[in-house]
């Protein structure tokens, strides 16, 4: 079965650092996400992106936060300097088509700790 | 807005109970799916079910059930003759909105003692 794939599994970074986290999408899914999770706290909405431009994003994602696709296999969130608060698990998902019936297909997430 | 509520933070059973795992949404849309996810010790999330607003039906996959009831606007998932395995938390989650967002509940964590 087709899987998103989210690399580093685990990155420790120091305060101050920029950080970039890797997901590979489904090959024919058009949408991509982009979520986080701090520790024991609900999962929470971070960006979309489709047709290589964000589509939406939540009051969390901020001016130190920016995707990109840098080519036609990658979906990559960058935190350009990264805060202790920052430190939580990134799960990347992606989907097919604009169908309100889709469910998302999630990696198995990158956890983020800022030391 | 789409939201989704689980009241029960925490729940406890020992191994080959039943277990409901209750969630409340709040939709305006007509038509609409919801989805639950689980999330075991390990931190993936694992998509569950997928289920259409327009199908009031039971809906079972082994020992998972769940029930969906627009009345009352509820959309509960049964686990059966629970295992240790099961241990986890799930989450509910409404249809996406205007973006795709997927707005996950707060989840319910689940532990099954042996």
């Amino acid at each position: 079965e087709p899987e998103v794939t989210q690399t580093p599994s685990h990155q420790v970074t120091q305060m101050g650092q920029e950080v970039i986290l890797h997901c590979v999408p489904i090959s024919n899914h058009l949408y991509f996400y982009w979520y986080r999770q701090i520790l024991g706290q609900k999962v929470e909405f971070l960006v979309s992106f489709y047709n290589n431009e964000i589509s939406e994003k939540s009051e969390i994602f901020d001016d130190q936060f920016s995707v990109e696709r840098p080519d036609g296999s990658n979906f990559t969130l960058k935190i350009r300097s990264t805060k202790l608060e920052d430190s939580a698990m990134y799960f990347c998902a992606s989907s097919e088509v604009y169908r309100n019936e889709d469910g998302y297909t999630f990696g198995s997430g990158t956890r983020l700790t800022v030391v | 807005a789409q939201k989704v509520t689980q009241a029960q933070t925490e729940i406890s059973v020992v191994e080959k109970e039943d277990v409901t795992l209750d969630c409340v949404y709040e939709t305006r849309d007509t038509t609409y799916y919801l989805f639950w996810y689980k999330q075991p010790p390990s931190g993936e999330l694992v998509f569950l079910i997928r289920r259409n607003s327009f199908d009031e039906q039971n809906e079972i996959s082994g020992r998972y059930s769940w029930n969906f009831q627009k009345s009352t606007s509820s959309f509960n998932f049964t686990i059966t003759a629970s295992q240790v395995v099961d241990s986890a938390v799930y989450f509910c989650a409404p249809p996406p909105g205007s973006a795709r967002q997927l707005t996950f509940g707060s989840g319910t964590q689940l532990t099954v003692l042996p």
